[in-house]
């Protein structure tokens, strides 16, 4: 089992507003990281240090948190945005990382 | 541009020992930590550890007993051991660079598909 959760799947129409998000105690202590992953390929940085995009990133993808929650928000989701989406963190009991179990959207 | 590139063996028997490397290329090994993450079919993201530049490792406590990583910097390229597989160690196998200190992987590779025989 994984310390941080994640919905198993979330859908979003064209164009919409859609929040994806993570739970777990370790995020009280330390920022969420979220990844992007399409079907055969590597993930992709998407959003760090709760709220910063590499540069390659649209501006669409935003993050945020509270408490033992973060949250990915992609405003205005993209037919290329369907795709799986994991968070991941340091873990609260030790050193290791983690990773959530993966949010698969679907964009309608 | 920061490129990662795994390589080693697509089949390895069972009991035995993955070996994998991955060659870095477009940036020193200096200030990160380079790691693996694998992913069995159909599954989500497992870490498995990470090693320094300076040789330093953190390992995930259940695979621990049976992990070794190791770094070449003047090589560019670190390595994986995961002894005594079993079919549950079937996964795609990715290296990924982060950010000393924290969790962010910033850089990852294709990944390598490794089965394990019977």
């Amino acid at each position: 089992s994984s310390e941080l959760t994640q919905d198993p799947a979330v859908s979003v129409a064209l164009g919409q507003t859609v929040r994806i998000t993570c739970q777990g105690d370790s995020l009280r202590m330390y920022h969420a990281s979220w990844y992007q992953q399409k079907p055969g390929q590597a993930p992709v940085l998407v959003v760090y240090s709760e709220n910063r995009r590499p540069s390659r990133i649209p501006d669409r993808f935003a993050g945020s948190s509270s408490g033992n929650t973060a949250s990915l928000t992609i405003t205005g989701a993209q037919a290329e945005d369907e795709a799986e989406y994991y968070c991941n963190s340091r873990a609260s009991t030790n050193d290791r990382l983690v990773f959530g179990g993966g949010t698969k959207l679907t964009v309608l | 541009q920061v490129q990662l590139q795994e390589s080693g063996p697509r089949v390895v028997k069972s009991s035995e020992t993955l070996s994998l490397t991955c060659a870095v290329s477009g940036v020193s090994m200096n200030a990160y930590n380079w790691g693996w993450i694998r992913q069995p079919p159909g599954k989500g993201l497992e870490w498995i550890g990470y090693i320094s530049d300076t040789g330093s490792t953190n390992y995930n406590p259940s695979l621990m007993s049976r992990v070794t990583m190791s770094i070449q910097t003047s090589r560019n390229q670190f390595s994986l051991q995961l002894s005594s597989v079993t079919a549950a160690d079937t996964a795609v196998y990715f290296c990924a660079r982060s950010f000393a200190g924290g969790s962010t992987i910033d850089y990852w590779g294709p990944g390598m598909l490794v089965a394990v025989s019977s």
